[in-house]
């Protein structure tokens, strides 16, 4: 079975910009879920899909946002970047049940400049 | 509020001896609890899980152990070999609800070394 995959593997952008990165889960998968990992804040929960709806939240602002594709593939939107959201954002895939493992895609590096 | 903490940023240990990581949380309402790894420009990859109603779980090399009253868990790597060199993270997720979907919470991870 193939892995999670997430395109582009880099990126950079400039304050002020928007970007839409992209995951295709598993297949079979029907949960995506995004995370953003820094150096600071260490890998932190940014929401999940689940058969095309947003099923849970984390504590981040509303320039982050994201939809999920019938076919389960997910994408995640940053409107108006700032220089603090340079980060790598892994998505993560699993079955949609509470304790099914999440496996991860190898993450898109996002610079903002 | 960290209510995942890996407290050791760094472990060293020599080829073939145990390695231990361990995690401590402070939500009671996490009952379940993986492991990662993680090499440098790659996502985590998953290594093994436990759920709160079991206090061992094993998988080869690997072995998770938890202690729900000191709300401790931690992995054993028996033996270490060089190529077990990565981050390792502790995750846990929540209890039954609609909120505890899809969301893990992570530690700050270990970086383990294994020296041949």
């Amino acid at each position: 079975k193939a892995g999670v995959t997430q395109t582009p593997r880099y990126l950079i952008k400039t304050r002020g910009q928007q970007v839409t990165l992209s995951c295709s889960p598993i297949s079979g998968h029907r949960s995506v879920s995004w995370y953003q990992q820094t150096p600071g804040q260490g890998l932190q929960f940014l929401f999940e899909y689940f058969s095309e709806t947003q099923r849970n939240k984390g504590n981040f602002p509303g320039r982050f946002s994201g939809r999920q594709f019938s076919n389960s593939r997910s994408e995640m939107n940053v409107s108006t970047l700032e220089l603090g959201d340079s980060a790598l954002y892994l998505c993560a895939s699993s079955i949609g049940g509470r304790h099914d493992t999440q496996y991860f895609g190898p993450g898109t590096r996002l610079t903002v400049l | 509020d960290q209510q995942v903490k890996q407290n050791s940023p760094s472990l060293s240990v020599q080829e073939g001896r145990i390695s231990i990581l361990n995690c401590d949380y402070t939500n009671s309402m996490f009952d379940y609890f993986l492991w990662y790894k993680k090499y440098p420009a790659e996502g985590p990859t998953f290594l093994i899980s436990i759920s709160s109603i079991k206090d061992k779980n094993e998988d080869g090399r690997f072995t998770v152990f938890l202690n729900k009253s000191a709300k401790h868990l931690s992995l054993h790597i028996v033996p270490s070999q060089p190529g077990d060199s990565a981050v390792y993270f502790c995750a846990a997720s929540g209890m039954a609800g609609g909120t505890s979907y899809g969301k893990l919470t992570f530690g700050q991870g270990t970086i383990l070394t294994v020296h041949p």
